[in-house]
């Protein structure tokens, strides 16, 4: 079936860097884009930015620009998302979420979403 | 950026209740509306797509509707596993935004 699966929970100090990986299945992954949204614990969903397989076009989120790096590896059918510079305020879960659409529109909205990553930025 | 707006943040409903809520935008996004719900511990789940679709999958209690820059969400005859918190998303441009949810607990 389609789905995303991402990787395990990560645990990480301040000023360091993550990497959350995402790995796509049952469809083809270079039709679709890949969308990060993260959420900290008891807040709402943040969307972060986009990144089309096929093109290697991307599009961050202007909060997030300068410190995340939005990648993907189709030759297996991944995606990744590097965030550096993390303090406590970075502390959440991450989504990675199949869409259309890049910086233009897209009707079909976020239709497969991967598990979640935890990533706790800790001292 | 576009901002999105929901209101209720909160409400409380029986089993079988209609409930209704509201998203609006602050500059007319056309269709381009979805509606998520989201379970504690859960990734979001898409329901409805260009502000009136349901989603493959979705019970047909649920429906959507609006343009422009108003937009509600409809559970006909509310049921124990919608107990949730539900998003709107608008993807008319990027960044793409949310509301900030409406939790519908129980009453």
């Amino acid at each position: 079936q389609v789905q995303l699966v991402q990787s395990g929970a990560d645990v990480k100090k301040p000023g360091a860097s993550v990497k959350v990986s995402c790995k796509a299945s049952g469809y083809t992954f270079s039709n679709y884009d890949i969308n990060w949204v993260r959420q900290a614990t008891g807040q709402g969903l943040e969307w972060m930015g986009w990144m089309n397989p096929d093109s290697g076009d991307t599009g961050y989120a202007q909060k997030f620009q300068g410190r995340v790096t939005m990648t993907t590896n189709t030759s297996i059918g991944s995606a990744y998302l590097d965030l550096s510079g993390l303090t406590s305020e970075d502390t959440a879960v991450y989504y990675c979420a199949r869409g259309r659409g890049g910086g233009s529109y897209d009707y079909f909205g976020m239709d497969v979403w991967g598990q979640g990553t935890t990533v706790i930025v800790s001292s | 950026d576009i901002q999105m707006t929901q209101f209720p943040s909160s409400l409380s409903a029986s089993v079988g209740d209609r409930v209704t809520f509201t998203c609006r935008a602050s500059q007319t996004i056309s269709m381009f509306l979805n509606w998520y719900q989201q379970k504690p511990g859960k990734a979001p789940k898409l329901l409805i797509y260009g502000a009136s679709n349901l989603q493959s999958g979705v019970p047909s209690r649920f429906s959507g509707s609006g343009s422009g820059t108003d937009f509600t969400l409809t559970i006909n005859g509310l049921q124990p596993e919608d107990y949730a918190t539900y998003y709107c998303q608008q993807s008319s441009s990027s960044p793409r935004t949310f509301g900030q949810g409406t939790k519908v607990e129980i009453k």
